[in-house]
């Protein structure tokens, strides 16, 4: 079974641009989620959606920060523009239930500089 | 406030130690509970989680965690520690009450000593 794939793995960015991050859930997965982890932080979640519907974006940056989920499968997550304090790895991660007691799964993450 | 805190940021064990990594949250309800475990450059993978039941839950790699609802709290341990052992791990805690969201730990650097 294909794991949760992300690209690109790296993006170096110079501060007001933009950039965009791609993720494949693992097939069948309802719920995607896209996490920020900062250097030295645990991951913090950006958005969580369930089919093409979000389920939390409370804390999504929302005037930098874009999520979309068009047909309930793949996800891009674009940052225009881009701050310093932007430099993390962004992580997405996929599960097959809804009712939260079931596993996450990672993917390898996008890790983003800002210069 | 619903939190996750994991004591130590950075714990050093010596090979075939004991290895304990703390995890306490504050929640008036029990939530659900997760350790997972991050090696450099890759993506979080699941080593065990509570739910329901059976208070002492066993995930792989030799890891165990035990629920204590008392203390709020959700160590994992692991008998005897091995160089591959050496990794990031992150507590997290999934509230069942207010926004069900995921919310990790800051994490803790375990270090194996040959």
């Amino acid at each position: 079974e294909a794991g949760v794939a992300q690209s690109p793995r790296y993006k170096i960015i110079e501060k007001r641009q933009s950039v965009a991050f791609w993720c494949n859930p693992i097939s069948g997965h309802a719920t995607l989620y896209w996490y920020q982890q900062i250097l030295g932080q645990g991951p913090k979640l950006l958005i969580q959606f369930q089919n093409n519907g979000v389920v939390d974006d409370s804390q999504l940056p929302k005037d930098r920060f874009s999520a979309e989920r068009l047909k309930g499968v793949d996800s891009t997550l674009k940052i225009q523009p881009a701050k310093l304090e932007d430099s993390a790895v962004y992580l997405c991660a996929s599960s097959l239930d809804v009712a939260g007691t079931g596993e996450l799964f990672f993917g390898e993450g996008s890790r983003l500089t800002v210069l | 406030a619903q939190s996750v805190t994991q004591l130590g940021s950075h714990v050093s064990v010596s090979e075939g130690a004991l290895v304990l990594l703390r995890c306490n949250y504050s929640s008036s309800v029990p939530p659900y509970l997760f350790w997972y475990v991050q090696y450099p450059n890759q993506g979080l993978q699941l080593l065990l989680k509570y739910t329901t039941g059976a208070t002492l839950v066993k995930g792989i790699n030799g890891f165990e965690a035990e629920f204590k609802k008392s203390e709020t709290s959700f160590h994992l341990t692991k008998p005897s520690a091995h160089m591959s052992d050496a990794a990031e791990y992150f507590c997290a805690v999934r509230f069942t009450q207010g926004a069900q969201k995921l919310v990790f730990g800051q994490g803790t650097r375990l270090t194996i000593n040959p």
